[in-house]
């Protein structure tokens, strides 16, 4: 069955740093991958979406890359601030049927003034 | 421009009660999904559609019902409330199931 792993435990860094967040997939293809961003209370927000014939999205502090040989996403925040502490979803879609997103169960960012 | 608005935000229930969860969207979307959010487990899509007059079952569709007849409007209904429904409801909408979706803010809903 089709499978996404994202980091359950928080990741914690100090203000300035680079965030990099992970997202593994298996037993499937996706023809893209998205990341929202989700904040307590509130229902999750699109930040990025990467296609499969692409290797790096940017957009701003961001950035996303996407490795379809090592089934993997990797989700960047540069010269991070107290704000963008949040919990980080990544949802693959497969490319076969109805290209409908399946969501990680997120990372939690912590960043530290 | 109000997008996704879900209402009611918060609701209890007793077991065997039934209710409908409104989800509305002013972005002229075709695309409207439902998803379930529970502790350690991330968003489950219960049903979707891509359109009015046409819905399709999710990932957990069992005791839940949709239909769509109008573009804007997507409500939900627990037929039955069980405990296992406790939990909160985001519905979500994009212009086709293939593009980022807007998500409403949630209903937080607990069956007692």
């Amino acid at each position: 069955s089709q499978k996404i792993e994202q980091n359950s435990e928080a990741l914690n860094i100090q203000e300035g740093k680079t965030a990099t967040l992970t997202c593994n997939y298996t037993n499937y293809s996706p023809a893209y991958l998205q990341w929202y961003r989700q904040d307590p209370g509130r229902g999750p927000v699109f930040l990025l979406l990467i296609r499969e014939n692409e290797k790096e999205k940017r957009k701003e502090r961001l950035k996303v890359t996407f490795d379809t040989t090592l089934k993997q996403s990797l989700f960047h925040i540069t010269a991070s601030q107290p704000a963008d502490s949040a919990t980080y979803l990544c949802a693959p879609a497969a490319s076969g049927g109805s290209y409908i997103p399946t969501f990680g169960r997120g990372t939690s960012l912590i960043v530290h003034p | 421009n109000a997008g996704v608005t879900q209402t009611p935000k918060f609701q209890v229930l007793k077991t065997g009660q039934s209710m409908t969860l409104q989800c509305a969207q002013d972005m002229n979307h075709e695309y409207m999904s439902w998803y379930r959010q529970d502790p350690g487990m991330g968003l489950r899509l219960i049903h979707y559609s891509v359109g009015a007059g046409i819905t399709d079952q999710g990932e957990v569709p069992n005791g839940y019902n949709v239909s769509r007849s109008t573009t804007e409007d997507f409500p939900l209904r627990l037929l039955s409330a069980a405990p296992s429904q406790t939990s909160v409801y985001f519905c979500a909408s994009s212009k086709q199931q293939n593009q980022p979706q807007h998500f409403g803010d949630g209903t937080r809903l607990s069956i007692l």
